[in-house]
C-alpha cells in the first residue's frame, strides 16, 4: 500500500522555466510534508517543508503547494537551473500522537533534468 | 554544521560475515535513524531512536541490530546477512518530533552494501 505516489518517474524542462513536480498522498492522519533533492551515491537533501495548517511555503526559489481536500502537494522551482538536476522525493509524516518520533513515508520519487 | 557521517563509504561482505555500519551527528539531534534505500526505490525505514532508546522497529530482521552508544552516534550490526540485504543504509538525525507536524531529517552519504 503506497500512501505517498509521486506518479510522474521523470519530467525535463528547460533552464530558466518552471520545474512543477506532484505528489499525492492517502493517509489523512499525514500532517506534515517534506521535498528532498538526492544526487546519486549521496544522501538526501532536505529542501523545503509544509504543515498541513498552511496551503503555500516559500524558501528563495522552491514554493511548496497542499491542497489537503485533493491531498495532494507540489513542488515548484523556479527559475530551473541545471544544477537542480536531481532525483526528488516527497515525504509525509503522521501526528506522532503521544510518542515522540517522527517517521517519514517517501514517495517513489521524480528525476528531474534541466536542460542548459 | 548540519553534516552526518557515516563510514564506511563501501563493504563487501560474505553471508557469515559480521560487520558494523556506523553513524555521527554533531548538530545536537536526540532522534537518529536507519534507512533501507534499492535501486530506483524511495528509502525505507529500519529503525528509530529517540533519546538513546530505540522506539520504531519496522519488523526488521534480527540479522540487523541496531545500536545508539550516545547522542551523537548510532551504529548498525550485521550478522549472516543475505544477498537481499545489498542497498545503501542511509543514517539520518533530527530533532525529537513532539505533538504536530515534524523537524527535517538531516541525511549522511549512506553505505553502500553488498552481500555476497
Amino acid at each position: 500500500d503506497q500512501q505517498v505516489k509521486q506518479n510522474s518517474p521523470s519530467l525535463s524542462v528547460q533552464e530558466g522555466r518552471i520545474s512543477i513536480l506532484n505528489c499525492d498522498y492517502t493517509n489523512s492522519m499525514f500532517d506534515y510534508f517534506l521535498w528532498y533533492k538526492k544526487y546519486p551515491a549521496e544522501g538526501p537533501t532536505f529542501l523545503i517543508s509544509i504543515s498541513s495548517i498552511k496551503d503555500k511555503n516559500e524558501d528563495g526559489r522552491f514554493t511548496v503547494f497542499l491542497n489537503k481536500s485533493a491531498k495532494h502537494l507540489s513542488l515548484h522551482i523556479v527559475p530551473s537551473q541545471p544544477g537542480d538536476s536531481a532525483v526528488y522525493f516527497c515525504a509525509a509524516s503522521a501526528r506522532a500522537g503521544g510518542t515522540s518520533y517522527g517517521k517519514l513515508t517517501f514517495g517513489q520519487g521524480t528525476i528531474l533534468t534541466v536542460h542548459p | 554544521d548540519t553534516e552526518v557521517t557515516q563510514t564506511p563509504k563501501h563493504l563487501v561482505m560474505g553471508m557469515t560475515n559480521k560487520k558494523s555500519l556506523k553513524c555521527e551527528q554533531h548538530m545536537g539531534h536526540r532522534a537518529m535513524y536507519w534507512y533501507k534505500q534499492k535501486a530506483k526505490k524511495p528509502p525505507e525505514l529500519m529503525f528509530v531512536y529517540s533519546y538513546e532508546k530505540l522506539s520504531i522497529n519496522e519488523s526488521v530482521p534480527s540479522r540487523f541490530s541496531p545500536e545508539c552508544p550516545n547522542s551523537s552516534l548510532l551504529n548498525l550490526h550485521l550478522h549472516a546477512l543475505q544477498p537481499e540485504d545489498s542497498a545503501l543504509y542511509l543514517c539520518a538525525s533530527s530533532r525529537v518530533q513532539t505533538g504536530q507536524g515534524a523537524y527535517e531529517q538531516y541525511f549522511g552519504p549512506g553505505t553502500r552494501l553488498t552481500v555476497t
